[in-house]
């Protein structure tokens, strides 16, 4: 497999401009997950797809956020207005299958409000 | 709801002698745990998970953990530390819902000394 992949790597932004990432799961990998990342933190959950389902959202999850996975492959996260408190890695995972399976990371994309 | 707590910021230990890498879980009901690695400017990579079974668990570059249900334990293991095993090390416990999430801890850094 190729990995999971995010674009773009680093994105710099002015507050209160939109930004969309997007993730390329691993093929045929049903499930698809976004965490965010803050410095000296561990990946904090925000959302979770399965197929082209969004089945759950973290109230992390502002209505600033919304995310997609249309056809279920790639998925988005969109941020609209975005405040400096935004700032952080933002992670793309996936996994397959059913029951408790191990987690294929991207590298992430860095996300800076200024 | 589920957790994990790394009590460590940074852990340093010499090449070639055992390195240790703590972690202790709160959960409700049985704790599905994972390590997983963080190099410099790579996604998280999975190491090894704890479903059931054996206490002690074997995964990924020499690493093993020790399930231990007394001290709510899930320590990281290696005999022989390695240069190359310099990396952010993160702890993670399934979180409740079914959908395979996980809570992450913040992470120890660790650094081998040549």
């Amino acid at each position: 497999d190729t990995g999971v992949s995010q674009d773009p790597r680093h994105k710099i932004t002015k507050r209160g401009q939109n930004v969309t990432f997007r993730c390329d799961p691993i093929s045929e990998h049903n499930r698809l997950y976004w965490y965010r990342q803050t410095l000296g933190q561990g990946p904090e959950f925000l959302t979770y797809f399965q197929n082209e389902a969004q089945l759950e959202k973290s109230r992390l999850l502002s209505d600033r956020f919304s995310a997609e996975r249309p056809k279920g492959s790639f998925s988005t996260l969109e941020i609209q207005r975005t405040e400096q408190g935004d700032s952080a890695m933002y992670l793309c995972a996936s996994s397959r299958g059913q029951g408790i399976q191990k987690l294929f990371f991207g590298s992430g994309t860095q996300l800076s409000v200024l | 709801a589920q957790s994990v707590a790394q009590p460590e910021d940074q852990v340093n230990v010499a090449e070639g002698n055992p390195l240790t890498v703590k972690c202790t879980y709160s959960v409700s009901g049985n704790p599905y745990l994972f390590w997983y690695v963080q190099y410099p400017n790579r996604g998280l990579q999975f190491l090894l998970k704890y479903i059931t079974g054996d206490n002690l668990v074997k995964g990924s570059y020499g690493f093993e953990a020790e399930f231990n249900k007394s001290q709510t334990s899930f320590h990281l293991k290696k005999p022989s530390a390695l240069v190359s095993d310099s990396a952010l090390y993160f702890c993670a416990v399934r979180d409740i819902g079914g959908n395979n999430r996980l809570a992450f801890g913040k992470g120890i850094q660790v650094v081998v000394i040549p």
